[in-house]
């Protein structure tokens, strides 16, 4: 079975701050590994994925991930945050037999001025 | 960019109606979902659709629910007999692929769904 467990369900930092959203998964196969966002009353929009190719992910927005299989730990990162970076972001775990996605709690991200 | 679309955005119901709730994927997307997300909790995958037919389905996804495919664009999702707990924001999504083909899931803005 597959799972996912997002540490933090509130994160808080300031304009320009790191930001770093953290993700660890549990997976009996090779993961496949995503993180989602979504913005007020929109749907989910795909931040980024890793699919065994690079263990270090860039995605949109700035964002990027690391795959670390010894940690089993996908963290979200960001080196600078954005007013606009407000948000919630999932994690998200798949097998590459099924199309399912197991979710993460999400974490909300507040950037203060 | 192509878009997964879903209506209505919100929609009332009374507990113990049935409510059908529409979805037009993406165009050259072969594989169908739904997902829940009761307010607070976590994105709850419902089933996946392929060829005409249900790959995998979630415990959450009963003899109440039911998904089809009518017309070659739309792609709905019935609830039979609605009860206050499946107030929800229901997400369509669409991939051409299985995800783990290196093909991500596209999802809708979503209906809210809620229940009185």
């Amino acid at each position: 079975a597959q799972s996912v467990t997002q540490l933090g369900s509130h994160v808080s930092v300031s304009e320009g701050a790191l930001v770093l959203l953290r993700c660890n998964y549990s997976s009996s196969v090779p993961p496949y590994l995503f993180w989602y966002v979504q913005y007020p009353n929109q749907g989910l929009q795909l931040l980024l994925k890793y699919t065994s190719a690079a263990t270090l992910v860039k995605g949109i927005n700035g964002f990027e991930a690391e795959f670390k299989k010894s940690e089993t730990s996908f963290h979200l990162t960001k080196p600078s945050a954005h007013m606009s970076d407000a948000a919630e972001y999932f994690c998200a775990v798949s097998s590459s037999n099924t199309g399912k996605l197991i979710f993460g709690q999400g974490t909300t991200l507040q950037v203060k001025p | 960019e192509p878009e997964v679309t879903q209506t209505p955005s919100h929609q009332v119901t009374q507990m113990g109606q049935e409510v059908i709730l529409r979805c037009v994927p993406i165009s050259n997307h072969l594989y169908f979902y739904w997902y829940r997300q009761i307010l607070g909790q976590k994105v709850e995958f419902l089933v996946s659709f392929y060829n005409n037919e249900i790959s995998e389905k979630s415990e959450i996804f009963d003899d109440q629910f039911s998904v089809e495919r009518p017309d070659g664009s739309n792609f709905t999702l019935k609830i039979r007999s609605t009860k206050l707990e499946d107030s929800a924001m229901y997400f369509c999504a669409s991939s051409v692929f299985p995800p783990g083909n290196n093909s991500p899931l596209h999802f809708g803005n979503g209906t809210r769904l809620t229940v009185t």
